[in-house]
């Protein structure tokens, strides 16, 4: 069975900081795809970042990137100058050749000014 | 614009009285998904499809039926709601990986269903 671990219910960062949620997956599949998703209060999904397991370089998009390490099934994602509207629910997700799609259980941040 | 919709938005019903609750996506991706969230659990995948005419389930399908008749529907059936489908029910749609497998989903804006 496939699985995607987020094991921080919450964290907080003070503006301006780096913080970096953790993910951890399990999967037999040798192609996929990672995403982190985030969830502001309107409840809306927004994609943050993408990263094709093939590839071993590491995604990054603006202030958002990943450590991707494939051997130990890890994808964190780190946000550089946090800002208050990063403030939201964080969920990584993995989707594979089963064509099933697995999210964790989410990491709510909060941004302290 | 490119996008998810899903109908109704808010939905408060009666154990028991049928309901569906619609999707549909206008980027002519050929995979579908339904998902309930709920708090501490994050997303779960009721049903999916990879095309017209199939579908298979997610983990957790039971209480729940779909169809895909078309490319850009896929409703969501409750043919008999319990107040455990109580939820926030999200519809996504993507593209097909170009090496296998379910890429970046786009998602509707989310139906929040109250079942007493």
């Amino acid at each position: 069975a496939q699985t995607v671990t987020q094991s921080q219910p919450e964290m907080s960062v003070q503006e301006a900081e780096t913080v970096t949620l953790s993910c951890t997956y399990d999967t037999s599949e040798s192609d996929y795809y990672l995403f982190w998703y985030k969830q502001p209060p309107s409840r809306q999904m927004i994609l943050v970042i993408r990263q094709e397991a093939y590839k071993q370089q590491n995604a990054t998009e603006n202030r958002f990137s990943v450590n991707f390490q494939k051997a130990a099934k890890s994808f964190s994602l780190k946000i550089s100058d946090s800002q208050l509207g990063d403030a939201a629910m964080y969920f990584c997700a993995l989707g594979s050749g089963t064509y099933k799609y697995i999210f964790g259980t989410g990491t709510r941040l909060k941004v302290l000014a | 614009e490119a996008q998810v919709t899903q109908n109704p938005r808010y939905l408060i019903t009666v154990t028991g009285k049928k309901l569906t609750v619609t999707c549909s996506q206008n980027m002519n991706h050929e995979y579908m998904s339904w998902y309930r969230q709920d708090p501490g659990l994050g997303l779960r995948q009721i049903y999916y499809s990879m095309n017209v005419e199939v579908t298979d389930k997610g983990d957790v399908p039971e209480g729940y039926k779909v169809s895909r008749k078309e490319k850009r529907n896929f409703p969501l059936i409750l043919e008999s709601p319990s107040p455990n489908q109580t939820s926030l029910y999200f519809c996504a749609s993507s593209l097909l990986g170009s090496r296998g497998g379910t890429d970046t989903q786009y998602f509707g804006p989310g139906t929040r269903l109250t079942v007493l």
